[in-house]
């Protein structure tokens, strides 16, 4: 069983640039939640994707978007980036409307 | 709206020392409840989980947590403290519908000195 992968694992952006993120769910999994850590804050919600659609979202501002595609990976894509958007951004796996989620590693963005 | 509180931002304690660390939630409605340990430099890993039944639950590792329903609280326990133990700690919640979003509090920095 694969768990769940983020890529990159790493990233420096300019304020202003865009990014995109990806995460590929656990096996079976078709529901992919992501999160922001700020330096030393608890993970925050951002949104979650169930069948290629957003299903909820936490208090981000619209800059702030996903994708989700067939085989149930994602995509988080930041615009017009700011300072405080540097941070941990995790992504979360799990089935649809099934009480755990499984965390991957984390994509840390700095942003400059 | 929904909030999870940790009083306790850092602990230092000695290794064998007795730990007990504070988790409050705010919510209305039937919830679940983790606690998530952050090793430095490595991602999130669940260390146990409550759904349902006996309040007291055992996770990896020697920790355990107690959901007291009336205080909605769900604090983690270890008898005694390794240096290994060295961590971040995070208790979350989620409800038992919608997007099942976890909601996680800000966090205990835990440092034990061998």
């Amino acid at each position: 069983e694969t768990g769940v992968t983020q890529s990159p694992t790493h990233l420096i952006k300019t304020r202003g640039q865009q990014v995109t993120l990806r995460c590929s769910s656990q096996s079976g999994h078709n529901t992919v939640s992501w999160y922001q850590q700020a330096l030393g804050q608890g993970p925050q919600f951002i949104f979650q994707y169930y069948r290629e659609e957003e299903n909820g979202r936490g208090n981000f501002p619209p800059r702030f978007s996903g994708l989700q595609f067939p085989n149930y990976s994602s995509e988080l894509n930041v615009n017009a980036l700011e300072l405080d958007d540097s941070a941990l951004y995790l992504c979360a796996s799990s089935l649809f409307q099934v009480n755990e989620q499984y965390f991957g590693p984390g994509t840390r963005l700095t942003v400059t | 709206a929904q909030s999870v509180s940790q009083h306790n931002h850092h602990v230092i304690l000695s290794e064998a020392a007795s730990l007990e660390l504070g988790c409050n939630y705010s919510y209305g409605g039937t919830v679940n409840l983790f606690w998530y340990v952050q090793y430095p430099g490595q991602h999130l890993q669940l260390l146990l989980k409550y759904f349902s039944g006996d309040p007291l639950v055992k996770g990896i590792k020697g920790f355990e947590a107690e959901f007291i329903k009336s205080k909605f609280s769900f604090n983690l326990r270890k008898p005694s403290v390794q240096w290994s133990d060295t961590a971040e700690y995070f208790c979350a919640v989620n409800a038992q519908s919608g997007t099942y979003k976890y909601i996680f509090g800000t966090g205990t920095r835990l440092k034990v000195l061998a």
